[in-house]
């Protein structure tokens, strides 16, 4: 298996722009995908794939990625965008999925 | 509307069993491959286990694997999640969800959860 590594907390100030990380081997070979999470929800998608929104999701939500490294940036960041984001891809075998340890974002 | 919906959730001592059940509405769920994912109290999330579209390949993560047993319906639109020797660790909120193979399998459809909580 692998392992995804995020910090575990970053901020920005309203109306800013943030860029959330995702480390780890299985990014080189396969897309991540991100995941925003308010306190007593469940998780919702906001970015798959090379860099794709589903429809509802704000475009001041974007994706990127570098070797082993996959990024979520927001760009105006707003006051809403206050959460828990995860990325989650799969492991070396192709076959289990893995989840990052999350990161806490705050608006300032 | 596309949906997913949890039961079965609840107190169980440690050692004891739960089956949960997760209904799909609104979309073809035999279509898709179906996942369980869980959030320890205060915690990060952590896939459990994963379901192809007609139960050919099963996956599990190592922290569940020989207790429990996922399973899928495809007439009654359901999955299942069997969870036998469960530990005070197992203890979350379990989630079901889609993985949709025209997004890159990312998971676009969650369901709302349902707690189980493992202790004396």
């Amino acid at each position: 298996s692998s392992e995804l590594t995020q910090d575990p907390a970053v901020s920005v100030a309203l109306g800013q722009t943030v860029r959330i990380t995702c480390q780890g081997d299985s990014i080189r070979r396969y897309y991540a995908s991100w995941y925003q999470q308010k306190p007593g929800q469940a998780p919702v998608l906001v970015i798959y794939g090379k860099n794709n929104r589903p429809s509802g999701i704000p475009d001041r939500f974007s994706g990127s990625s570098s070797g082993n490294t996959t990024s979520l940036t927001i760009t105006g960041a707003q006051a809403e965008d206050e959460a828990d984001y995860y990325c989650n891809s799969r492991d070396s075998s192709g076959n289990l999925v893995v989840f990052g340890g999350g990161t806490k974002l705050t608006v300032l | 509307e596309v949906q997913l919906v949890e039961s079965g959730g609840g107190l169980v001592k440690p050692g004891g069993s739960l089956r949960l059940s997760c209904a799909a509405s609104g979309f073809t769920f035999s279509n898709y491959f179906m996942n369980w994912v869980r959030q320890a109290p205060g915690k990060g999330l952590e896939w459990v286990s994963s379901i192809s579209s007609s139960s050919t390949y099963i996956y599990y993560a190592d922290s569940v694997k020989g207790r429990f047993t996922i399973s899928r319906d495809n007439a009654k639109n359901s999955l299942y999640l069997q969870m036998n020797s469960l530990r005070a660790e197992d203890t979350a909120v379990y989630y079901c969800a889609r993985a949709n193979p025209l997004r890159d399998h990312a998971f676009d459809i969650w369901g709302q959860g349902t707690l189980v909580t493992a202790s004396s």
